[in-house]
């Protein structure tokens, strides 16, 4: 158990919805990231907070959409859902916001999303 | 940006042989290079990452060696095992905040 808790962990819904998948971030950790990761791909970064404010952005598509509240968990809305978006998205999180040894990136068990 | 290239995308290997997983990438002021073991259906799961200012990095059968002049790193495992078999990500941390991985090598220890 790494410590990053996701939910939900399977989603089903329809093409032109909207859903929002949550993360907690490990106790003491201030970044959290997001990635997606497609059956053909690798993991793609969306995006990343450190202690409530974007400080990296990725290949997000402008219908997504996150925000990482005062208590530090983080939310990925996803709307105008395509058959595309189905996919394993990952939260993830580490103590700071840059690359380090002592900044390991812990990832969640990840939010299953298949739309239809 | 940062982009991470990495090779081969499959590797089969007969147990006990080493294996060997090659990446690249592109920014000069990347500084932190981790790598990844991902089981079918798992999360994403550190198992050794290296500074750029050391050239090499062991952890028992799992090795990193990184050039940073050719700007690329390599994982080596040796005497590999059936539990080994899984899909390695290689990563680069660039100047950007950005944590960019390579897209996979699925490694396949056969019996």
């Amino acid at each position: 158990d790494s410590g990053v808790t996701q939910t939900p962990k399977h989603l089903i819904t329809a093409t032109g919805q909207r859903v929002t998948l949550r993360c907690s971030p490990r106790s003491g950790d201030l970044s959290v990231y997001w990635y997606q990761q497609s059956l053909d791909q690798g993991l793609q970064f969306l995006i990343q907070y450190y202690n409530g404010e974007e400080r990296a952005k990725g290949n997000i598509l402008e219908r997504f959409s996150a925000q990482q509240f005062p208590d530090l968990h983080s939310e990925l809305n996803l709307s105008s859902l395509e058959l595309g978006d189905s996919a394993l998205y990952f939260c993830a999180s580490s103590v700071g916001a840059r690359g380090w040894s002592g900044n390991t990136i812990y990832f969640g068990e990840g939010s299953w999303l298949t739309v239809v | 940006g940062e982009n991470v290239e990495q090779h081969p995308s499959t590797l089969s290997v007969q147990e006990g042989d080493s294996a060997v997983i090659k990446c690249t990438y592109s920014d000069s002021a990347s500084n932190y290079f981790p790598w990844y073991k991902q089981e079918l259906g798992k999360r994403p799961q550190l198992i050794i990452d290296i500074r750029s200012n050391v050239g090499e990095k062991k952890d028992q059968r799992i090795a990193v060696t990184l050039n940073k002049t050719a700007k690329h790193f390599s994982l080596h495992i040796t005497e590999t095992q059936p539990e080994d078999s899984a899909v390695y990500f290689c990563a680069a941390w660039g100047s950007n905040y950005k944590l960019t991985f390579g897209k996979g090598t699925l490694l396949t220890v056969n019996p």
